[in-house]
């Protein structure tokens, strides 16, 4: 069984580019979370959905970010218009329905 | 609502010695605790969780916390602590509905031979 698998581990950017970040969740996991970590921080909640919804977004800028898990295919977080701040770790974890949640390695994104 | 505090940002111990890394909490309904470690540059592993029943939960690598209800505490100990152990630890709290996962700021671990 696979876990958690977030692409691409390192992402360059420049700023005022997109940034896409994808994760599948482990094999029957509905539920996606996304964090992320700024150097010497420590994980910030993002964004939590379950297959074609967003339950909670409250860690979620206004602007410029957004995220979807569709019925098929991974969940997204999709940066536009990226900023030096949005330099930082992007974490993706999964779960069953169940209070315990699987992480992905990580994407690492260096806005230049 | 839920929320950790961890005391501490940097732990150092000497090899052997006993760790003991700090985790209070804050939930306004009976919550489920986490603590997790991550090495330089990879994801989080679960090291241990505390959903209900024994207080005192046993997770790998040697490894334990106990929830003290009364405290809002769920300490991570480890008796021996091996060069291996230093990492980033996390404490995590979620509700019992396993909605969100609020985590701590962490706290860096290093071990000195």
């Amino acid at each position: 069984n696979a876990g958690v698998m977030q692409n691409p581990r390192h992402l360059v950017r420049r700023r005022g580019q997109e940034a896409r970040l994808r994760c599948s969740p482990m094999k029957g996991h509905s539920h996606v979370y996304w964090y992320r970590q700024l150097p010497e921080e420590g994980l910030k909640f993002m964004v939590y959905l379950q297959k074609e919804n967003i339950i909670d977004e409250s860690g979620m800028p206004k602007e410029r970010f957004s995220a979807e898990f569709p019925k098929e295919g991974p969940s997204i977080l999709r940066i536009q218009q990226v900023v030096r701040g949005d330099s930082a770790a992007y974490f993706c974890a999964s779960s069953p329905q169940g209070p315990e949640a699987f992480f992905g390695q990580g994407t690492r994104l260096t806005v230049v | 609502a839920q929320s950790v505090t961890q005391l501490g940002s940097h732990v150092s111990v000497s090899e052997g010695a006993l760790v003991l890394l700090r985790c209070n909490y804050s939930s306004s309904v009976p919550p489920y605790l986490f603590w997790y470690v991550q090495y330089p540059n990879q994801g989080l592993q679960l090291l241990l969780k505390y959903t209900t029943g024994a207080t005192l939960v046993k997770g790998i690598n040697g490894f334990e916390a106990e929830f003290k209800k009364s405290e809002t505490s769920f300490h991570l100990t480890k008796p021996s602590a091996h060069m291996s152990d230093a990492a980033e630890y996390f404490c995590a709290v979620s509700a019992n509905t396993g909605n969100q996962f609020y985590f701590g700021t962490g706290t860096s671990l290093t071990v000195i031979p």
